[in-house]
């Protein structure tokens, strides 16, 4: 069975500080990963997805790195900002089907 | 904005009732998944419906059923409810015949509260 652990479960940055959010996995044989952020009481919203054969991937100020021989992904966000105060949420889905399995996620607060 | 909804928002039942929470999909998706996050926690995998069959049912009970129609929409029972099924349901369309892009589009949820 896949466990996906994130840590820190919950941090506070000043504004302006650079985020690195970490997920971990314990099968190593996952088709993709994928990074959501949720905002309290709301839906998923994807941010990332990484293919198991890429190492990382960007959009705008974030980037998302793979290391799948040692079950690991790091969310970079940088230049962090008070509308990135947000439940960030790491999904492993393995070969053979399509279902993910979610971590905890990673409560963020960014402090103006 | 993904393009998938969710009826209704908001949901309040008594142990023992039944429910059925609704998911509207992006059309031409032909999977859709149901998940469960209790507060605090990660959404837990309840079962997934590809072309109208079920596809894979996470470690949920059989009072958890659901369906999936021809127009997209899916539906979500649960019959003889718990205090601990209240939570926030999400569903999640994709396009699996497109492995490349493969994102998991999640609806907004319904919260569930059971009393």
């Amino acid at each position: 069975k896949q466990e996906v652990t994130q840590i820190p479960a919950a941090l506070s940055v000043p504004e302006g500080e650079n985020l690195v959010l970490n997920c971990s996995f314990t099968d190593s044989a996952i088709y993709n990963l994928q990074w959501f952020r949720q905002d309290p009481g709301k839906g998923l919203t994807s941010l990332l997805l990484i293919q198991s054969s890429q190492r990382e991937q960007t959009s705008g100020r974030l980037n998302a790195s793979l290391d799948k021989s040692s079950g690991r992904s790091t969310l970079y966000i940088a230049a962090s900002q008070p509308g990135d105060s947000a439940t960030y949420l790491c999904a492993v889905r393995l070969w053979g089907n399509n279902r993910l399995a979610f971590g905890k996620g990673n409560q963020v607060v960014v402090i103006p | 904005e993904t393009g998938v909804t969710q009826s209704p928002t908001h949901l309040i039942k008594t142990r023992g009732q039944q429910v059925t929470l609704r998911c509207s999909s992006q059309s031409g998706h032909n999977t859709v998944s149901w998940y469960q996050q209790a507060l605090g926690q990660g959404p837990q995998f309840i079962f997934q419906y590809y072309r109208e069959e079920e596809n894979g049912r996470g470690n949920f009970p059989p009072r958890f059923s659901g369906l999936q129609f021809p127009n997209y929409s899916s539906e979500l029972n649960v019959n003889a409810l718990e205090l601990d099924d209240s939570a926030l349901y999400l569903c999640a369309s994709t396009l699996t015949t497109d492995p490349s892009t493969d994102t998991q589009y999640f609806g907004p949820g319904t919260r569930l509260t059971v009393l």
